[in-house]
């Protein structure tokens, strides 16, 4: 069946502009997650959605980051007003159950965002 | 102090090889782990869940230690293909999010 799917794959955009980056979960996949992932370093926490409702938003770095998933599928990472600072792949991952269980995180392939 | 830690590497090994990865972490609290794969510019993959009595699964055994606050993976008879980045994970008790360590290089020589 069809993975976690992220759009687009590649944004190039300039500092202060404004950029959504889409993820498309597993179908019937409860729980969501984004992360950052900067070169040489492993993926930070971002974002953790339980349906529609964000339940652990701590990871989110500043109020220019912000995410929504308003019907508890496909999820939109916003950030507003880019800096340099933001270029990463910005990874999504989504689990059956998530939560406190340990079912496995399936990640899609990523955005790598580019802030000139 | 960071709340995952791992040897970056790389670690340059032989085909055949046995190698060992260990990773720290900080928070007792802690009540899940796991071990990641990342290919080169690719999404992590689990690898495989980190249980308290220790698990292997064909060449891989994964070992906790909680009273050291470590996990470890030893990988046996080493190929070429376990050439990847392994991510060391960590879910604390009560919170949602899974920490990722920064991950350890191994590259399988021919």
């Amino acid at each position: 069946g069809a993975g976690v799917s992220q759009t687009p794959s590649n944004k190039v955009t300039e500092k202060g502009k404004y950029v959504e980056l889409r993820c498309d979960p597993i179908s019937g996949h409860t729980a969501l997650y984004w992360y950052r992932q900067s070169l040489g370093q492993g993926p930070e926490f971002l974002i953790y959605f339980q349906g529609t409702g964000a339940a652990d938003d701590s990871g989110l770095p500043n109020d220019r980051f912000f995410a929504v998933r308003p019907e508890g599928s496909v999820s939109t990472l916003k950030i507003q007003r880019t800096e340099r600072g933001d270029s990463a792949v910005y990874l999504c991952a989504s689990s059956l159950v998530g939560g406190q269980s340990t079912d496995t995180q399936y990640f899609g392939p990523g955005t790598r965002l580019t802030v000139l | 102090r960071k709340e995952v830690e791992q040897d970056p590497g790389p670690f340059n090994v032989p085909e055949g090889a046995t190698v060992a990865f260990n990773c720290t972490y900080s928070n007792s609290a802690s009540q899940s782990f796991f071990w990641y794969r990342q290919d080169c510019r690719k999404e992590p993959k689990l690898l495989m869940s980190v249980y308290s009595s220790g698990n292997e699964d064909g060449r891989f055994t994964a070992q906790l230690n909680r009273a050291s606050q470590y996990i470890s993976l030893l990988i046996r008879d080493s190929k070429l293909s376990d050439s990847a980045t392994y991510l060391c994970v960590v879910n604390f008790r009560g919170t949602y999010k899974y920490i990722f360590g920064t991950g350890t290089r191994l590259k399988v020589l021919a």
